[in-house]
């Protein structure tokens, strides 16, 4: 059973770089079809998906955060990770990461957020 | 982006009734649909995908349906651990987008 668990400060000061770690338990980091997804929430609102990483090395950002963001993914560690630049008090959020899993059918390929680590909050201050 | 607006955005319901949520998005994405379930402090849980298609585990009450830009969440008899807020979410395009949620409340 896979398991997802973040990890990182949960204060970060405005301008500065907020970096979480996503450690994978339970399996194969490497395994086709899979895409390491970070999604995040502010406080009482809805779902933000930031972006995912092919266990290639591939990435697909969200273009509000494309100029700002990096996923990486170390399969040796079991791990990827999100750095986000140059935060504000608008980043302050919740922080998922989520396990994003390709489903062949008959009528085609269809991916769905299979897998989602607990949250992780936080928040931009000085 | 592909805009997903769900209705209603609260809703307020008993034991044992019926639910239909539904989601619209702002085009065609076939039936690149997921539905999500949160309970409060937790993190989303995937309920279905490809629109109508049952998450292993996930218990029968709930049904989706739907294809094109117009899709629905039925909870057949609704259990009092199912009362969570509801996403949709589109997977036909980055970038992925879900819809701002609907609350299931009790009445």
């Amino acid at each position: 059973q896979m398991q997802l668990q973040e990890s990182g400060p949960g204060l970060v000061k405005p301008s500065q770089t907020l970096s979480l770690t996503c450690t994978v338990s339970g399996g194969s980091m490497s395994s086709g079809g899979y895409y390491w997804t970070w999604i995040r929430q502010h406080p009482g609102k809805g779902l933000e998906w930031i972006g995912y990483i092919y266990y290639s090395g591939n990435t697909f950002y969200n273009p509000s955060f494309e100029s700002r963001v990096t996923i990486s993914v170390d399969t040796s560690k079991n791990q990827f990770s999100l750095k986000l630049n140059s935060v504000t008090a608008a980043d302050t959020a919740v922080y998922y990461c989520a396990l994003r899993v390709v489903k062949a059918m008959t009528t085609g390929y269809f991916y769905g957020m299979d897998v989602w680590g607990q949250g992780t909050t936080v928040t931009v201050s000085s | 982006d592909i805009q997903m607006t769900q209705s209603p955005s609260s809703l307020s319901a008993s034991v044992g009734d019926r639910v239909t949520i539904t989601c619209r998005a702002s085009q065609s994405i076939s039936n690149f649909l997921n539905w999500y379930q949160q309970r409060p402090g937790k993190a989303p849980k995937l309920l279905i995908y490809a629109a109508s298609s049952l998450q292993s585990g996930v218990p029968s009450r709930f049904s989706g349906s739907g294809s094109g830009t117009d899709f629905s969440l039925t909870i057949s008899s609704l259990q009092p651990e199912d009362f969570a807020t509801y996403y949709c979410q589109q997977s036909y395009s980055t970038p992925l987008t879900f819809g701002g949620g609907t609350k299931v409340e009790i009445k």
